[in-house]
């Protein structure tokens, strides 16, 4: 079972853009690397998720290295309401079990 | 669309009882996994389900069981409740095949025993 290694928070001004790194050491051939965001006393909502390179959508981009043993959400000119934790998993997006969320990473948004 | 929808949203339960909390899937999806969220923590892992049978559990013991039913809803059982299970319990859908593991998560019970 792959585990997530994440800071355990960051802080970041209105209008940055924020990389936060996740390292998955033991990352399996069949896993895939995806993204959740919560809010507080709400359920954790899907950013985005690959499996190498570079994927985008219309929220963030996930840089994957070659060796997938780590990855970097990048989320472009932050605004207060991107305020929440941001969780890290790895898993078998095809027996998609036992996914493992960590602690995550509690990024502050500041004006 | 219809979200995935949990009830109750709150509930306050004493140690040794029993609880169950119920989940409505997504519309079209075809598995449910359920996680504990303790305060301050990630969501835990619980168990999932696929076609009504297990496909995957977590670090918990029997006294936390489950069903799906035939329209995909769900149930979390737990027995003899400890203080340690006050936690938001979140159930996620997904629709597993599709290469695309996007969970679709629910606003969460939160169980508090006393």
């Amino acid at each position: 079972l792959a585990k997530t290694t994440q800071p355990i928070s960051m802080d970041s001004y209105e209008g940055q853009e924020v990389n936060i790194t996740c390292s998955h050491n033991n990352i399996a051939t069949n896993d895939y690397i995806t993204w959740y965001q919560q809010f507080p006393s709400q359920g954790p909502r899907f950013i985005i998720q690959g499996y190498k390179t570079k994927v985008t959508n219309e929220v963030a981009s996930l840089f994957i290295p070659a060796d997938r043993k780590s990855s970097t959400l990048s989320l472009p000119r932050v605004s207060l309401s991107d305020t929440a934790v941001y969780y890290c998993l790895v898993g078998d997006v095809n027996t998609g079990n036992q996914f493992y969320f960590g602690t995550g990473t509690s990024l502050t948004v500041i004006p | 669309e219809t979200g995935v929808t949990q009830s109750p949203t709150h509930l306050i339960k004493t140690r040794g009882q029993q609880v169950t909390l119920r989940c409505s899937s997504q519309s079209g999806h075809n598995t449910v996994s359920w996680y504990q969220q303790a305060l301050g923590q990630g969501p835990q892992f619980i168990f999932q389900y696929y076609r009504e049978e297990e496909n995957g559990r977590g670090n918990f013991p029997p006294r936390f069981s489950g069903l799906q039913f035939p329209n995909y809803s769900s149930e979390l059982n737990v027995n003899a409740l400890e203080l340690d299970d006050s936690a938001l319990y979140l159930c996620a859908s997904s629709l597993a095949g599709a290469g695309l593991w996007e969970q679709y998560f629910g606003p969460g019970t939160r169980l508090t025993v006393t």
